[in-house]
């Protein structure tokens, strides 16, 4: 009964570092996103893909990138981390278009010194 | 305008309260609502959907108004585990818009004992 699963739970990064984040899911869903939590803030969505093989920008898209090679998965990446990138990183599943709500994995937690 | 607007509280009430939360959304062509419930720290999780003539499930009731653009969520007497930001959520249903769901920023419940 896994659902949205991410890894890792958390990660401390030195400013310039890289890393990748992954968002597996295993409800065969069609679409999948990566989205940012900042402390008292909503979710902003940063990249999305609506099958395997396509992504597309969100609202705060610049300093990730993303990749759907697999349906299941779903990466994130930071190429050189900067301390404004410090957050909560949530990815979420839906099954396509349409009335479909979105499933969480339960969170990255983030920090870049 | 926000395309998804809501008051961010918190809302403070004792138990047993009944505690009624409006969400109003900027976008008519939208099809598809939903209330997640969001614990500090933690991922959102979908608390109910929102259906045209409304639905309750057990102590919540959830209506829309397509006339006024708005949707509520109503708790019936309130359990200190209520306390928790609910977050009103939008899907247009089509077009790019369709591939993603917009969050409201959120309303923060808190129940007092």
């Amino acid at each position: 009964n896994a659902g949205v699963t991410q890894t890792p739970k958390f990660r401390v990064l030195k400013t310039g570092q890289s890393m990748t984040l992954l968002c597996a899911q295993d409800m065969n869903h069609e679409y999948m996103y990566w989205y940012r939590q900042d402390p008292g803030m909503g979710l902003r969505l940063i990249h999305y893909s609506v099958g395997e093989g396509t992504t597309a920008k969100g609202e705060v898209p610049d300093g990730y990138n993303v990749s759907r090679l697999k349906k299941q998965n779903f990466l994130l990446g930071l190429e050189s981390a900067a301390p404004s990138q410090t957050s909560v990183y949530f990815c979420a599943s839906r099954q396509g278009m349409g009335g479909q709500p979105q499933h969480f994995g339960d969170g990255t937690r983030l920090s870049i010194l | 305008r926000k395309e998804v607007e809501q008051d961010p509280g918190p809302f403070n009430v004792p138990e047993g309260a009944t505690v009624a939360f409006n969400c109003t959304y900027s976008n008519s062509a939208s099809q598809s609502f939903f209330w997640y419930r969001q614990d500090c720290r933690k991922e959102p999780k979908l608390l109910m959907s929102v259906y045209s003539s409304g639905n309750e499930d057990g102590r919540f009731t959830a209506q829309l108004n397509r006339a006024s653009q708005y949707i509520s969520l109503l708790i019936r007497d309130s359990k200190l585990s209520d306390s928790a930001t609910y977050l009103c959520v939008v899907n247009i249903g089509s077009g790019n818009a369709g591939n993603m769901l917009t969050f409201g920023g959120g309303t923060r419940l808190m129940v007092k004992p």
